[in-house]
């Protein structure tokens, strides 16, 4: 069964540094996600993505973070600038519709550690 | 705003027993529903998801949930449990009527034990 996929599993960076999440979504899906969990908390939505724009952002995606499609398979998640309160779970998701009964499939994630 | 209520962050059965997990929403109008699994090391896996039509909803893995509008609630159930089903669940909702992609809010999770 096709899956998502990300890279790395585990990212340690320090704090003022710039981070990249890559993500691979499933090759048929047209609808990109980017979900965050910090320890302990909710799975939060940060930001959906179709036809290379941002479909919709919440407000913990502000200026700081930036997503681009590079080519016809990727989908990356960027942090200018960590703060400690970046450190979290990123989970990547796609789908194969817009619709919002249409099932995400989620990655594994990537855990981000700020230092 | 919509949000989700899972009563027990933590719940323990044994083998062989019944699961219930809890799911409340709080919505304007009753949203889309759907329940994720999560297992040590992996990413959610969509268990089941109701949008119209029967109330009760089947998903893998034996679980079952059903939609009770008039309790704005979503529980999960299993009839008997099995050690392969320890792991996080998740309950979500969507809006019905927005566009653009699938923006879930989630529940806080509950984390299955199954004890011998």
């Amino acid at each position: 069964e096709p899956e998502v996929t990300q890279t790395p599993s585990h990212q340690v960076t320090q704090m003022g540094q710039e981070v990249i999440l890559r993500c691979v979504p499933i090759s048929n899906h047209l609808y990109f996600y980017w979900y965050r969990q910090i320890l302990g908390q909710k799975v939060e939505f940060l930001v959906s993505f179709y036809n290379n724009e941002i479909s919709e952002k919440s407000e913990i995606f502000d200026d700081q973070f930036s997503v681009e499609r590079p080519d016809g398979s990727n989908f990356t998640l960027k942090i200018r600038s960590t703060k400690l309160e970046d450190s979290a779970m990123y989970f990547c998701a796609s789908s194969e519709e817009g619709t919002s009964n249409s099932p995400l499939h989620f990655g594994n994630g990537t855990r981000l550690t700020v230092t | 705003a919509q949000s989700v209520t899972q009563l027990g962050s933590h719940v323990s059965v044994s083998e062989g027993a019944l699961v219930l997990l809890r799911c409340n929403y709080s919505s304007s109008v009753p949203p889309y529903l759907f329940w994720y699994v999560q297992y040590p090391n992996q990413g959610l896996q969509l268990l089941l998801k109701y949008t119209t039509g029967a109330t009760l909803v089947k998903g893998i893995n034996g679980f079952e949930a059903e939609f009770k509008k008039s309790e704005t609630s979503f529980h999960l159930t299993k009839p008997s449990a099995h050690m392969s089903d320890a792991a996080e669940y998740f309950c979500a909702v969507s809006d019905r009527f927005t566009g653009g992609g699938n923006k879930l809010t989630f529940g806080t999770g509950t984390q299955l034990k199954v004890e011998l």
